[in-house]
Order: C-alpha cells, then sequence, then structure tokens
C-alpha cells in the first residue's frame, strides 16, 4: 500500500537560513513524487515533481528537493529562506501501476522568522 | 494556467439538509477530484471520476455522493449533512495527456454545518 510519512508537524528557520522539508513515501511499484504548497484560505499550489532522472529536482520559488531512493526519502529544500515562504507543505506520491490515486502527507507548516 | 473554479468559498448550512459544493474546470482535463482537509489529516479522497459520467469512490466516500455529467464540471453532494462533514473541501483537476502531471486545486470551500 502506498504511504506518505512527513515526521515534522511544524519546521521554524529564520529568514536568510536554509531549510528543510522531510517526507518520507512507500509504494509498490517506482514512486512519482511532488510537492505543494498551501497559503492561507487557498488550495494548494504544485512546487516540484520527481519522476525519473536526477536526484535533484528544481522547482518554483527557489525550491528544489533530493530523491534519494536508498532511504524512500523526498525532502524539500530551499537555500535561504524568506518570510513569504512560511506556508502549509504537503509532499505526496503516487506510483507507476496505473492507479488514479495520489496519497498526500499530513502537512508540515513551515514559520519562516525575519 | 489552469483554473480550477469551486462555487463558494464559504458556506453554513444546517444539518439534515441537501448540500451541493461545485467545482470547475477551464482545460479540458480527464480527472476530477475532491478532497477535503482536516487539521493533521492531510487530504483524504473522497470521490474521483476518471471520465464524464464516470466515478470512483475514494476512502471516504460514506454520506457524499458525486455528479460528473459534463468533462468540466464535478459535484460533491452531501446527501443528509451533518456535523462530522464540517470541513474544508477541495476541489482538482489532473490531464492524461503527458507523463504523471501534477493535480490543480480549487481554492476550498469552507463548509459549516449547524
Amino acid at each position: 500500500a502506498q504511504s506518505v510519512a512527513q515526521p515534522e508537524d511544524q519546521v521554524n528557520v529564520a529568514e536568510g537560513n536554509p531549510l528543510t522539508v522531510k517526507c518520507t513515501y512507500s509504494v509498490s511499484g517506482n514512486p512519482y513524487l511532488f510537492w505543494y504548497v498551501q497559503y492561507p484560505n487557498r488550495g494548494l499550489q504544485f512546487l516540484l515533481k520527481y519522476i525519473t532522472g536526477d536526484n535533484l529536482v528544481k522547482g518554483s520559488y527557489g525550491f528544489e528537493a533530493e530523491f534519494n531512493k536508498s532511504q524512500t526519502s523526498f525532502h524539500l529544500k530551499k537555500p535561504s529562506a524568506l518570510v513569504s515562504d512560511s506556508a502549509l507543505y504537503f509532499c505526496a506520491v503516487r506510483d507507476d501501476t496505473g492507479g488514479f490515486k495520489t496519497i498526500f502527507g499530513a502537512g508540515t507548516r513551515l514559520f519562516v522568522k525575519a | 494556467d489552469v483554473k480550477v473554479t469551486q462555487s463558494s468559498r464559504y458556506l453554513v448550512k444546517r444539518t439534515g439538509e441537501k448540500v451541493f459544493l461545485e467545482c470547475v474546470q477551464d482545460m479540458d482535463h480527464e480527472n476530477m477530484f475532491w478532497y477535503r482537509q482536516d487539521p493533521g489529516l492531510g487530504l483524504r479522497l473522497i470521490y474521483f471520476s476518471y471520465d464524464v459520467k464516470m466515478k470512483e469512490k475514494g476512502d471516504i466516500p460514506e454520506g457524499y455522493s458525486v455528479s460528473r455529467e459534463k468533462k468540466e464540471r464535478f459535484s460533491l453532494i452531501l446527501e443528509s449533512a451533518s456535523t462530522n462533514q464540517t470541513s474544508m473541501y477541495l476541489c482538482a483537476s489532473r490531464t492524461l495527456q503527458g507523463p504523471r502531471q501534477p493535480q490543480h486545486f480549487g481554492d476550498g470551500t469552507r463548509l459549516s454545518i449547524l
């Protein structure tokens, strides 16, 4: 069965410091992995995805994510955090066996302090 | 840009009422989804539709039904609203064109059942 874990409910970081939001997954086949961001009173916005190929994926707003197959992880990173990055972040996974379902993690709230 | 529009941002209804949540997408996407979002639980799939007049139950379909008479429109119906259906409801769509596309979300409907 597919599953996604975001082990931290909340991440706090100072503006200008690097940030990491963690995600681990479990799927039957090969994983398709996604990160989304949600700002207050809005829907989810797509940030980036891993399908195959390079283990470092670059996405919107300066975010990137590192895929690690042996650790079944897909951590979201940014070299220098901005106050405007404060939001709720969701990791999601789908496998390549042809199903329609995407499984979402519970979300991690990121606070960036000025 | 893909636009997914949910008809109401906020809705207040009474227990026992039949409630309709409407969602329209403008990009001819084949797949459409309804989720509910509750704190600490992430997104849970209620129903999805892989094409017109096609629907599949998600993880929590009890108390809900859906309708997809036209490709662009996907409606969620609460047959007899109850207080435990108070939640944020998110609609999403996805194209099957091209490999492993992300979902595109509406801004959500925050539904309160009194």
